[in-house]
C-alpha cells in the first residue's frame, strides 16, 4: 500500500495570504495525484487531477505541482471560503490511498 | 446533472451485517469505474473499494478486505457495498463516488454523494 503523508497537519493563514500544503508519497505514483477539499458536513470536492491540472470551475488561485513522491498544493490567495481540510489522494496504485489532510484555518 | 444518492445506512450490532445502495443519475453509469469512500467521525477520509464499469474487476482497501463486497447493477444504475462481520471501527459516512472519465483505469475521483451514516453499536 502506498502510504500518504500530509504536511503540516494544520496550517494558520490570513485571508490573502499564500497557503502551500505538502504531500509525499512512501513510493513513486507518477502524477497520479487528486486533491480535494473538504469542508464541515460536506461531501470532498475535486480539486486537482493529473498533479497539477484544475477541475472544472476551480479558481485559478488554486494549484497543484509535483511529480515522483513529492507534491504541493498552493492557493495563492486565500479567500474566506477556502479554509477547510485538503487531502490528496493517489490513483496510480490499488488500494488507492488518501493522506491524512490538512486543515487550513484562519490565522 | 451528476447525482449519487446513497442509502442503507443505520445502526447495526457487532457482527452483523449491512447493505448499502447508491442511486445513480444523470450520466451513463455504465461506462464509469464506481467508488465507496468512508469517513469516521472526525477522522479523514478512507478509500473502501471499486468496481469497473462492467463489474469485471473489483478491489478492495486492506482495513476491510474479506468483510466487504462492492457490486453494481448497469440495468438499474445502481452500486452497492455489502458489509459483513461489522465492527465499531466501521462506523462512518460512506460516500459513493465516480471516477473522472469513462473506460479509465487511473482517474481521480470526480463526483461524490452525499453520504449514508453507518454506526456499529450495541
Amino acid at each position: 500500500e502506498v502510504l500518504m503523508t500530509q504536511s503540516p497537519a494544520t496550517l494558520s493563514v490570513s485571508p490573502g495570504e499564500r497557503a502551500t500544503l505538502s504531500c509525499r508519497a512512501s513510493q513513486s505514483v507518477s502524477t497520479n495525484l487528486a486533491w480535494y477539499q473538504q469542508k464541515p458536513g460536506q461531501a470532498p470536492r475535486l480539486l486537482i487531477f493529473g498533479a497539477s491540472t484544475r477541475a472544472t470551475g476551480i479558481p485559478a488561485r488554486f494549484s497543484g505541482s509535483g511529480s515522483g513522491t513529492e507534491f504541493t498544493l498552493t492557493i495563492s490567495s486565500l479567500q474566506s471560503e477556502d479554509f477547510a481540510v485538503y487531502y490528496c489522494q493517489q490513483y496510480n496504485n490499488w488500494p488507492r490511498t488518501f493522506g491524512q489532510g490538512t486543515k487550513v484555518e484562519i490565522k | 446533472q451528476v447525482q449519487l444518492v446513497e442509502s442503507g445506512g443505520g445502526v447495526v450490532q457487532p457482527g452483523r451485517s449491512l447493505r448499502l445502495s447508491c442511486a445513480a443519475s444523470g450520466f451513463n453509469f455504465r461506462s464509469y469505474g464506481m467508488h465507496w469512500v468512508r469517513q469516521a467521525p472526525g477522522k479523514g477520509l478512507e478509500w473502501v473499494a471499486f468496481i469497473w464499469f462492467d463489474g469485471s474487476e473489483k478491489y478492495y482497501g486492506d482495513s476491510v478486505k474479506g468483510r466487504i463486497t462492492i457490486s453494481r447493477d448497469n440495468s438499474k444504475n445502481t452500486l452497492d457495498l455489502q458489509m459483513n462481520s461489522l465492527r465499531a471501527e466501521d462506523t462512518a459516512v460512506y460516500y459513493c463516488a465516480r471516477d473522472r472519465r469513462y473506460f479509465e483505469s487511473q482517474e481521480a475521483i470526480e463526483y461524490w454523494g452525499r453520504g449514508t451514516q453507518v454506526i456499529v453499536s450495541s
